[in-house]
Parts: C-alpha cells; structure tokens; sequence
C-alpha cells in the first residue's frame, strides 16, 4: 500500500526535545523529496522543511530554523525531523508529505505533538 | 514567510459555484506557476485538488478548476455538492527554496 506513517509525536516539556520519524511504503522513496507541514489546534497548515531525494538540497521555514532539523534514510525509507528547544506554539499535529512538481501529493496521518509543563 | 491571503470562509447552495481567491506576492504567487489547492476534512490528512496553478490529479473531480493571475490564484467549485464542505488551502513555492500556505477557506454548502 502507498502510504507516509508519521510516529514520534507526544507530551514534551517547554525546552525540551522531540524527534519524529515517517515511515514511506509502497512508492521508491528515494526518488521523491520530503516536506514536514504542521497544524497548530484549530489553526491553518504551516510549512516547516523540505529535503531534496539525495539529502542535497535543505530548507526551512523561519519559524523553525535553527531548532528543528530534517533528514532522512533512503535505505529505511524513513524522513525525520529532530525539534529541539520547543515552545508551546509548536503544539500542532506534525504531518509528513511527499513532493511531487512543487506540489503534496501524499499526506501522512499526522502525529500530535503537545509542548506543555 | 508571509502567509497567502484568502478569505475565511465562503458558503454556497447545493449546484451553485463558489470561488475561493489566493492572494501572495511577487516572491510566491506572482513568480512561480505552481499554486498548489488541497481539500481538509475535519480531524483528516489534507488532500491534493490541484496542483501547478491549474492542473488536477487523477481522480479528482472536474467540478474543481483553478486559475491564476499575477499574484493571484482562484480556486472554483462547480456544482456544489454537500460532500465538498471543508477546509481548502492553498499553497505556492516560494522564493528561497520554501513553500507558503494561505490561512485556510471554510467552505459552508447551506
């Protein structure tokens, strides 16, 4: 089956560190880069990062740079995102999307992440 | 990293039209074909509807168009049907390598 599974998400304390995994199946992974969007409760859809299929090309959204950081395994087909020093906006459902044409085609499910003392 | 505009919700009847307006910059919209439209239940994953400023991925239906000009996209629902109630986001790249999404249009089919 095609599908992205994002795992990873739950309760961490303010400053403190979360690391998110999507597990690809059903499409050669390697052949397609990798974006992380999130949702903030009852908010609209955030781009956070993007990575090129080779790990060559990295970007992120101002909101999140220097804090958070994307990368990923081929060989596991596995896209991560390692959040550090997190605030309470960062509270949101994290999904992992593949790009296609500068376009999401594929949605994981989200997982939540929920930054509170 | 300024988010596109696009109003907050839009309501129609059953088989009427709606048109839902993106509206960026020249660093987004304005400079790059690749407007992106995604369809959000309640609780759900988003939904690509249209991708490349006008195009439609297989399998979605061709009641939903889409246009563009200058540093403005539209999204169109023809023939509205109750199912089409939902969030609808719009998204382009932008310059630097990012991506930049509007704030979301509930649409209401009354």
């Amino acid at each position: 089956e095609v599908q992205l599974v994002e795992s990873g998400g739950g309760l961490v304390q303010p400053g403190g560190s979360l690391r998110l995994s999507c597990a690809a199946s059903g499409f050669p992974f390697s052949g397609y880069s990798m974006n992380w969007v999130r949702q903030a409760p009852g908010k609209g859809l955030e781009w956070l990062s993007y990575i090129s299929s080779t790990t060559s090309v990295i970007t992120y959204a101002d909101s999140v740079k220097g804090r958070f950081t994307i990368s990923r395994d081929n060989a596991k087909y596995s896209l991560y995102l390692q959040m550090n020093s997190l605030r309470a906006e960062d509270t949101a459902v994290y999904y992992c999307a593949r790009e296609s044409g500068y376009a999401f085609d594929m949605w994981g499910q989200g997982t939540l992440v929920t930054v509170s003392s | 990293q300024s988010a596109l505009t696009q109003p907050a919700s839009v309501s129609g009847s059953p088989g009427q039209s709606i048109t839902i307006s993106c509206t960026g910059t020249s660093s987004d919209v304005g400079t790059y074909n690749v407007v992106s439209w995604y369809q959000q239940y309640p609780g759900k994953a988003p939904k690509l509807m249209i991708y490349e400023a006008t195009k439609r991925p297989p399998g979605v239906s061709n009641r939903f168009s889409a246009s563009k000009s200058a540093n403005t996209a539209s999204l169109t629902i023809s023939g509205l049907q109750v199912e089409d109630e939902a969030d609808y986001y719009c998204c382009s790249y932008a310059t630097g390598g990012t991506w930049v999404f509007g704030g979301g249009t509930n649409l209401t089919v009354l």
